[in-house]
């Protein structure tokens, strides 16, 4: 499986907004680059995924490098319910394919 | 609200009880996942079902024993559990037609004394 690196942690200040980087230098052509969040005490939550472009949703934007090899998460005003555990994932879609392999994702803090 | 239910919320069992973790969606998915959280570490997918058939099995030890009589259920049996076999175990559904965007249940937390 491709792998992720992500930093350990970040802080953030209350409605400012936060890049939280990924890197995927291995990804393949046909891998599809998600993201997941786990606040404290739950099970993770979907945020966003995509393939290529840049993608918007009510949650957050990824932003995807033109060569695919890293992304950055934006959540354009942190709030402290964002804070949270982030995972960025690689999926390879097709056939029989369901695993999502999680690391151990950037702790996000944010500060009042 | 996921849509995804897990019961109990939290489980303390003893090394020579059995026990069984549930999972329930109502999403008309057509996979479903058992994970394991331990602290401080990444989450390991156990099992994965489609269509009712186990078509994952990560090399879990056999005291673990998962059943999915239906594509709405999924139910992990466990009989003489370790102490590190507490952990945060987590059941998620899917459509694979959908990226796989997988919803989880809030976990059972297991406590093996």
């Amino acid at each position: 499986d491709a792998k992720t690196t992500q930093p350990n942690s970040m802080e953030s200040n209350e409605e400012e907004p936060v890049h939280l980087p990924c890197n995927h230098s291995t990804i393949s052509g046909t891998d599809y680059i998600h993201w997941y969040r786990q606040l404290p005490s739950q099970g993770p939550e979907y945020v966003i995924h995509g393939l290529t472009s840049n993608v918007n949703n009510r949650m957050a934007s990824l932003a995807i490098a033109e060569d695919r090899k890293s992304s950055t998460l934006i959540l354009h005003r942190a709030t402290l319910r964002d804070a949270a555990v982030y995972y960025c994932i690689l999926f390879r879609s097709g056939a029989g394919s369901y695993q999502l392999t999680f690391g151990k994702g950037t702790k996000l803090s944010v500060i009042p | 609200e996921t849509g995804v239910t897990q019961t109990p919320r939290h489980l303390v069992m003893g090394m020579t009880n059995k026990k069984s973790l549930k999972c329930e969606q109502h999403l008309g998915h057509n996979a479903m996942y058992w994970y394991k959280q331990s602290a401080k570490k990444p989450l390991e997918l156990m099992f994965v079902y489609s269509l009712e058939e186990r078509v994952e099995n990560n090399s879990v030890p056999s005291r673990f024993s998962p059943e999915c009589p239906n594509s709405s259920h999924l139910f992990l049996h466990l009989h003489t559990l370790q102490p590190e076999d507490s952990a945060l175990y987590l059941c998620a559904s899917s459509d694979p037609d959908r990226k796989n965007i997988q919803y989880f249940g809030a976990g059972t937390r297991l406590s093996v004394l």
